[in-house]
């Protein structure tokens, strides 16, 4: 069993669509980090939550501790914001990865 | 700022070479990371480091990789001797504090 689920694996939307991409951990954690990487490669950290809700610019991420599960949205979906998008969590000592959700967003 | 710089950005070498790869954090950042990601295990966390201390390295697969960081401007991870499984994208990353962390571009290593 994987410490992080990552749903769903593959998700296609049409451009403006309201994109929801959800997390589940199994083991306790200091912080999850919600990840972007684009098709070239690049990876950019998104968000650090320990408790709550952050939101910059279309994205929006939440987390409930207690149920363990976080969700990450786009608001107002743009073909730009096609990539793969990953979940991780610290232990404090340890990082666990989620297997990614790849989204497209078609024109 | 440039951001973390990685060098190479591309790597060929044969099995059985010796293979350096360099990573700059961002100036200021007192946390380095090192990741390795492969299409079937995904990414992996590797060795992190506060103040150039290594803090956990339970994630270097064996004693073939070695990690340093000798000042706070420069990290190398080796890889001696290679093999063709070691083939991936190595990322480096810095955070200062507790915040958000910051990757550099990857380095793509092929092993043949």
């Amino acid at each position: 069993k994987n410490e992080v689920e990552q749903s769903p694996q593959n998700l296609t939307a049409q451009e403006g669509e309201f994109i929801t991409i959800n997390c589940s951990y199994s083991v306790g954690i200091s912080a999850l980090h919600w990840l972007q990487q684009h098709p070239g490669g690049g990876i950019v950290s998104l968000f650090m939550l320990s408790s709550g809700k952050k939101k910059h610019g279309r994205l929006i991420a939440t987390i409930n501790i207690q149920e363990k599960h976080s969700s990450l949205h786009i608001t107002a979906s743009h073909p730009r914001d096609s990539a793969v998008y990953i979940c991780a969590v610290n232990t404090g000592n340890q990082f666990y990865f989620g297997t990614g959700t790849s989204l497209t967003v078609i024109p | 700022d440039a951001g973390v710089i990685q060098s190479p950005r591309h790597e060929v070498t044969e099995m059985g070479q010796e293979v350096t790869l360099r990573c700059k954090p961002i100036s200021g950042h007192n946390s380095l990371f090192w990741y390795r990601q492969t299409m079937m295990r995904g990414l992996e966390l590797l060795i992190y480091f506060n103040n150039n201390v290594p803090i956990d390295d339970s994630g270097m697969p064996e004693d073939r990789f070695s990690a340093k960081m000798p000042n706070a401007s420069f990290s190398t991870l080796k890889i001696q001797p290679s093999e063709p499984r070691d083939s991936a994208v190595y990322f480096c990353a810095s955070r200062a504090g507790g915040e958000t962390q910051y990757f550099g571009p990857g380095t793509r290593l092929l092993v043949l």
